[in-house]
């Protein structure tokens, strides 16, 4: 069994806070991991797709970086808004079977005004 | 360009009822993928399909079966449902392997 594995669970922030998560998934097999942003309701958005190690991926305050050899991503949200509340998910794809993602749990942030 | 599109949105059925849900892709995306999520639990993949072939499946019973049709729309049929089949079941299709394109899912609960 493939484990996907996300930290915190949940998190509570207050606006204008930074925050960050993380994502750990197996360090052999890599084929790209996926960030989504999920908000009730709606259908999951992908973020970033990542494939390279050390890749770095930047959309406006939302950043995410790769390391592919220890098996974590980390996403980042500086300056947390309102608008940012919604549970982030991290998906493993390996190479030996790549038409099928593996999620972990997500982390749900609930920004405070 | 429409997104993933999923129908019923929301569904109540009782147990031992069989149940088909539907999901319209992306237009020009062959590959169409399912997942369920319950409670505490992270999206689980059921199984994905491209040009009406399936590809890959997860590990669920045989109650859980699909099917992909020529303009590839899709569904996903479970038979003799249990309490534990509740559950969010989303759809993603795409085109490129790196990708996934999700609908708002469908709610389904058995009582």
């Amino acid at each position: 069994i493939l484990n996907v594995e996300q930290s915190p669970q949940s998190l509570h922030v207050q606006e204008g806070d930074s925050t960050n998560f993380t994502c750990s998934f197996p360090s052999s097999n890599f084929y790209a991991l996926h960030w989504y942003r999920w908000e009730t309701a709606k259908s999951p958005e992908a973020l970033f797709v990542m494939t390279l190690n050390g890749d770095e991926k930047k959309k406006g305050r939302i950043s995410a970086t790769l390391n592919t050899k220890e098996g974590y991503s980390y996403l980042y949200i500086k300056g947390s808004q309102p608008e940012d509340s919604a549970t982030y998910l991290c998906a493993f794809q390996g190479v030996d079977n790549f038409n099928k993602f593996y999620f972990g749990s997500g982390t749900k942030l609930n920004v405070k005004p | 360009k429409a997104g993933v599109t999923q129908t019923p949105r929301y569904l109540i059925k009782t147990r031992g009822q069989q149940v088909t849900l539907s999901c319209s892709p992306i237009s020009g995306h062959r590959s169409v993928s399912w997942y369920q999520q319950t409670p505490g639990q992270g999206l689980q993949f059921l199984f994905e399909y491209f040009s009406e072939t399936q590809r890959n499946k997860g590990n669920f019973p045989g109650r859980f079966s699909g099917r992909q049709f020529s303009n590839s729309r899709s569904e996903m049929n479970v038979s003799t449902l249990e309490l534990g089949d509740s559950a969010l079941y989303l759809c993603a299709s795409s085109q490129e392997p790196t990708e996934a394109f999700f609908g708002q899912g469908t709610r389904l609960t058995v009582v």
